[in-house]
């Protein structure tokens, strides 16, 4: 069964920086380009960042550019976005989703909620 | 960036009747060399992460009941409920991958009359 595991969410001060992981399992994870998907609360969803298979290529929405990296370990099945310098706008649930180059995202985990508040 | 507008934003349909959204791209997503939409449909039940339904337009992914079709070419699409199921409550969301950055329209809720 193919799964996505977020974590590391939780609630920071403007400013701060936050590291979220997602831990996949049930298919060949290195084949695949991974995204970060977030949702605010009670709003749409917003692509943030896509990384190619090998972690050649990376790819960001500019509202996150130079705040945001992400990143993802093959040997460990595992996607991670460091998230600095964040705002109250970065607030939401934080997705981690699967797809291959220019294709839709086929599979998301369930989500890890990140709140910047002082 | 490529503007997703879907319409409406909500609507509500008795059961087994039929749902119609639309979706609105504010330039073509169709790739000419390959004739394929770079659109895709995706359900988001309360509570509960999206979850892909349909994509290059038109295409079921595995396990979606028939009920659920799309249609569409270039920038105007629909995503069609032919008969209404109360499972089928959600908020409804295109997007487009065709570029950079990917991008989903502001979503429609769907309810029950």
């Amino acid at each position: 069964e193919v799964q996505l595991v977020e974590s590391g969410g939780g609630l920071v001060q403007p400013g701060g920086s936050l590291r979220l992981s997602c831990a996949a399992s049930g298919f060949t994870f290195s084949s695949y380009w991974m995204s970060w998907v977030r949702q605010a609360p009670g709003k749409g969803l917003e692509w943030v960042a896509n990384i190619k298979p090998d972690g050649s290529d990376k790819y960001y929405v500019d509202s996150v550019k130079g705040r945001f990296t992400i990143s993802r370990d093959n040997a460990k099945n595992s996607l991670y976005l460091q998230m600095n310098s964040l705002t109250v706008e970065d607030t939401a649930v934080y997705y981690c989703a699967r797809g291959a180059y220019a294709s839709p995202r086929d599979c998301w985990g369930q989500g890890t909620l990140v709140t910047v508040s002082s | 960036d490529i503007v997703m507008t879907q319409f409406p934003d909500s609507l509500a349909v008795s059961l087994g009747e039929r749902a119609t959204i639309n979706c609105k791209s504010s330039q073509t997503v169709l790739y000419s060399p390959n004739n394929k939409n770079y659109l895709a449909w995706y359900q988001q039940k309360p509570g509960q992460s999206p979850k892909l339904l349909i994509f290059w337009a038109s295409t079921r992914e595995s396990g979606v009941p028939d009920r659920f079709s799309g249609s569409g070419s270039g920038t105007d699409f629909t995503l069609t409920i032919s008969s209404l199921q109360a499972e089928d409550v959600a908020v409804y969301y295109c997007q487009q991958y065709f570029g950079t950055p990917e991008t989903f329209g502001q979503g429609t809720k769907v309810e029950i009359k």
